[in-house]
């Protein structure tokens, strides 16, 4: 099936610390994978994006890569803040529809 | 305020009830996506509306139904609804049929008693 695998469910770093995030997914024929921050009793946010025709994008403190052949795409966060801390999630967008799969998160937690 | 609206935030109802949540997308916008999130099962897609017409199908139930209207807003009808829809319902909306860009709603807390 379609399949996105997001790792670690959970992270706790300490502030200043960097973060990653590592995801997997099953379609090679994906051209399109985003990352959401979901913050507490809100909806997902767009924090970066990345297309296929890609290697790597980057936007001040937040980073994503790619490696199309073996298939999976991380997120970086560098200087990690408590105001980083959240549930983030990766997507990626199947050659068979139009929607966005999504990962099961990762709860990261930004210690002073 | 992410400019995509969801009614109600909140919602209470029995089992064997039927609900409709509501969504207006962000101006300018002719995709709407529904998807539901559970502790369990994260974010699950539902169903996509382009432009009045449906365009993809997820996970949604034979219970579950949506529909867009001529003016772009969306509803999603659950029926019969059972303890285990208690869930996040999620709208989100973009410009095109393509999911880039995705913006989301802040949601309905669906909860089944």
């Amino acid at each position: 099936g379609e399949n996105v695998e997001q790792h670690p469910s959970t992270l706790s770093v300490q502030e200043g610390d960097s973060a990653v995030i590592k995801c997997t997914y099953s379609d090679s024929a994906s051209n399109y994978f985003p990352w959401y921050k979901q913050e507490l009793g809100k909806g997902p946010q767009l924090i970066i994006d990345i297309r296929s025709n890609v290697g790597e994008k980057k936007d001040q403190r937040i980073a994503v890569t790619l490696n199309k052949t073996a298939k999976h795409f991380s997120l970086h966060i560098t200087e990690t803040q408590p105001e980083d801390s959240a549930v983030y999630f990766c997507a990626a967008r199947f050659r068979s529809g139009y929607a966005l799969n999504f990962g099961k998160g990762t709860s990261l937690l930004v210690t002073p | 305020d992410s400019g995509v609206t969801q009614t109600p935030k909140h919602l209470i109802t029995a089992t064997g009830q039927r609900v409709t949540l509501r969504c207006s997308p962000r101006s300018g916008d002719l995709s709407v996506y529904w998807y539901q999130q559970s502790l369990d099962q994260g974010l699950q897609f539902l169903i996509q509306y382009y432009n009045g017409e449906e365009r993809a199908k997820g996970n949604i139930l034979e219970r579950f139904s949506a529909q867009q209207f001529p003016d772009l807003h969306s509803e999603l009808n659950l029926s019969s609804l059972e303890l285990g829809d208690s869930a996040l319902y999620f709208c989100a909306s973009s410009e095109g049929q393509g999911a880039y860009g995705y913006t989301f709603g802040s949601g309905t807390r669906l909860t089944v008693v």
